[in-house]
């Protein structure tokens, strides 16, 4: 079990926008930064959202992120087949005094 | 160009030993955080351990602690995550990556090194 909760799958046609929700608790989420990363099997991760909502140059505007409480949200717009990949969210523990990750969510482009 | 290049995964029996390395190029390694994330087989990304950048500050998964040690040496800008008392669990491909300026994520990030630990 992940300390951080995503749904495992996600879909959606060419040009729709899909939402990946991310639920922490106030030791992760709450209180600290939440982080989001894209990664097709057998290639190494990329950063998408780093400190909630903030977009490392080279990642498209239709990547946006946001966080309310002890969730967060990744939302892609005028989603296209090569978005079809795994999503983590990750967010620092103070209790744990670690990174923690979401299990993944599964996104395919119908 | 940036690039992080990990090695030194491989067949292992359980009860055994690995030493991995991640050599890095392009930035100034000994200015940054790095972290070591692995997957195992069909399952998801974890976090296994980090160090800041001058080596002052460690930080791993309860999993691992005892077994794993993570270094760096700036010198020869290399990342290293020594394995002990190996368990089929730790089977899965190992990334090192680096974070960003201001914790702006990790940002950079090597190809894997795979780790298969069975008998």
């Amino acid at each position: 079990q992940s300390v951080l909760t995503q749904p495992p799958s996600a879909s959606g046609t060419p040009g729709q926008r899909v939402t990946i929700s991310c639920s922490g608790s106030s030791s992760n989420i709450g209180s600290k930064d939440v982080y989001w990363y894209q990664h097709f099997p057998g290639a190494a991760p990329k950063l998408l959202i780093y400190k909630n909502d903030q977009r490392p140059s080279g990642v498209p505007d239709r990547f946006s992120g946001s966080k309310s409480g002890t969730s967060a949200s990744l939302a892609i717009s005028g989603l296209r087949s090569e978005d079809e990949a795994d999503y983590y969210c990750a967010a620092w523990d103070a209790s744990l005094s670690g990174w923690v990750f979401g299990g993944g969510t599964k996104l395919t482009v119908l | 160009e940036v690039q992080l290049v990990e090695s030194g995964g491989g067949l292992v029996q359980p009860g055994g030993s690995l030493r991995l390395s991640c050599v890095a190029s392009g930035f100034t390694f000994s200015n940054y955080w790095m972290t070591w994330v692995r997957q195992a087989p069909g399952k998801g990304l974890e976090w296994v351990a980090n160090i800041k950048h001058d080596g002052s500050v460690k930080h791993s998964v309860d999993s691992v602690k005892g077994r794993f040690t993570i270094s760096r040496d700036n010198t020869k800008n290399s990342l290293y995550l020594q394995m002990h008392s190996l368990r089929a669990e730790d089977t899965a491909v190992y990334y090192c990556a680096g974070e960003g300026e201001n914790s702006s994520g990790w940002n950079r990030w090597g190809q894997g090194t795979l780790v298969t630990v069975s008998s």
